[in-house]
């Protein structure tokens, strides 16, 4: 039943560098969730993009919407150290219920 | 404001041994779920609350049990630990209209052997 899929699982870059990760899913959604989860923590809500929006900003993220290829990617600009995490994006299913995919894993290089 | 408290934060467990995780929100969530984490897997659906009173099955509530004590709090069961159920467990919350996305807890690591 996983609704989202992350692409790559994990990826690794210089800090300074632009990070991106893809997500693809299945089912017509409303909207689609970006979380981050720093080593041992719980998960953190980033940013939601509605099924109207190609595109969307916050600081350093930027999160884009293709409906037609039901794929998101998440772009984090000028990546540092803090960013290491994993990144999970999540959407509705026809329940209305958050389904998660399993996360892509980014470790940003001194 | 603490936000998701979940408690404990660690726990081993023997095999048939039962115990309750504790969640309690301090936001007026309407909603409420427990996931578990699992290398590999992602977070799967264990059980949920939609509003005091109602609670519902996820993606794999086999071998667990829920109570929705009051809008605050939220316990997940186990009634008898079995290894399989070794995972990370977080609880979560949110307002009935998910836009704002979902607040977790910083998770219980339990181990069954």
């Amino acid at each position: 039943s996983q609704q989202g899929e992350e692409d790559p699982q994990a990826l690794s870059i210089q800090e300074g560098e632009n990070a991106t990760m893809n997500c693809s899913y299945k089912t017509s959604i409303n909207n689609l969730q970006w979380y981050r989860q720093n080593s041992g923590r719980g998960l953190v809500h980033l940013i939601l993009i509605r099924s109207n929006e190609r595109e969307k900003h916050s600081g350093r993220l930027r999160v884009t919407l293709d409906t037609s290829k039901k794929s998101s990617s998440l772009l984090i600009t000028a990546s540092r150290a803090a960013d290491t995490a994993s990144y999970f994006c999540a959407s509705p299913n026809r329940d209305d219920k958050i389904i998660f995919g399993k996360g892509t894993r980014l470790h940003i290089l001194p | 404001n603490a936000g998701v408290t979940q408690t404990p934060k660690f726990q081993v467990l023997k095999t048939g041994q039962s115990m309750t995780l504790q969640c309690a929100q301090d936001m007026n969530h309407n909603s409420m779920y427990w996931y578990r984490q699992d290398p590999g897997m992602g977070l799967r659906l264990i059980y949920y609350s939609a509003s005091e009173g109602t609670t519902d099955k996820g993606e794999v509530p086999n071998g667990y049990n829920v109570s929705r004590l009051n809008k605050r709090e939220f316990s997940l069961r186990l009634e008898s630990a079995a290894p399989s159920q070794t995972s990370v467990y977080f609880c979560a919350s949110s307002e009935g209209d998910v836009l704002n996305g979902y607040t977790f807890g910083s998770g219980t690591r339990l181990t069954v052997v």
